[in-house]
């Protein structure tokens, strides 16, 4: 059984860093691209950073890019989003995702999340 | 970025009734379309991808079509377990992005 848990999350101030991880189990991680996606309370999904099986290729969109870092231990099976100079507006539960084998960017299979608070 | 208008915001649907919730695109997509379902409190799972192909283990009331610029997600005979969001996500154009969502709730 696929299982992707995610730890790290809690209140933060402003300006400070925090480091998500993601422990994953049930299928061979060292395969498949691996994403952060994040949820506003009460809000929509946004997508944060995807790394390739390797690690050597990574992707952020802008509102994050230059501030958080995505970075995998294939030996580890783990996930970690790594997130400095944290905004108001980062607040949100992250979630750990399994990018398809497919070349599109759908998400197979989700943590359970794990809530980020930036507030002073 | 591709925006993603997703309709209604919410609805009700009564046992056994047919649902419809559409998802235009800012610009043509060419299929590369999933839906998700997010039940209270819980993650996003994946339900259909590339606009109409049903991932494995979902129920085969739900299905998918669509083109272009415009999709939909269909679940024929809601069920009290269907009571969720909905989120519609393209990946044609990077970086992939989401509708704001649907509640569907039961009458």
């Amino acid at each position: 059984e696929v299982q992707l848990v995610e730890s790290g999350g809690g209140l933060v101030q402003p300006g400070r860093s925090l480091k998500l991880s993601c422990a994953a189990s049930g299928f061979t991680f060292s395969n498949y691209y691996m994403a952060w996606v994040r949820q506003a309370p009460k809000k929509g999904l946004e997508w944060v950073a995807t790394i390739s099986t390797s690690g050597s290729r990574t992707y952020y969109p802008d509102s994050v890019k230059g501030r958080f870092t995505i970075s995998r231990d294939n030996a580890k099976s783990s996930l970690y989003l790594q997130m400095n100079s944290l905004k108001s507006e980062d607040t949100a539960t992250y979630y750990c995702a399994r990018k398809i084998l497919w070349v599109s960017y759908y998400f197979d299979y989700w943590g359970q999340g794990v809530m980020v608070t930036v507030s002073s | 970025d591709i925006q993603m208008t997703q309709s209604p915001a919410s609805l009700s649907a009564s046992l056994g009734e047919t649902v419809s919730i559409e998802c235009l695109a800012s610009e043509g997509i060419s299929n590369d379309l999933a839906w998700y379902q997010q039940k209270s409190g819980k993650s996003p799972q994946l339900l259909i991808y590339a606009a109409s192909r049903l991932q494995d283990g979902v129920p085969s009331r739900f299905s998918g079509s669509g083109s272009g610029t415009r999709y939909s997600l269909k679940i024929s005979g809601m069920q009290p377990e269907d009571e969720a969001d909905y989120f519609c996500q393209q990946s044609y154009k990077y970086p992939p992005t989401f509708g704001a969502g649907t509640k569907l709730e039961l009458k």
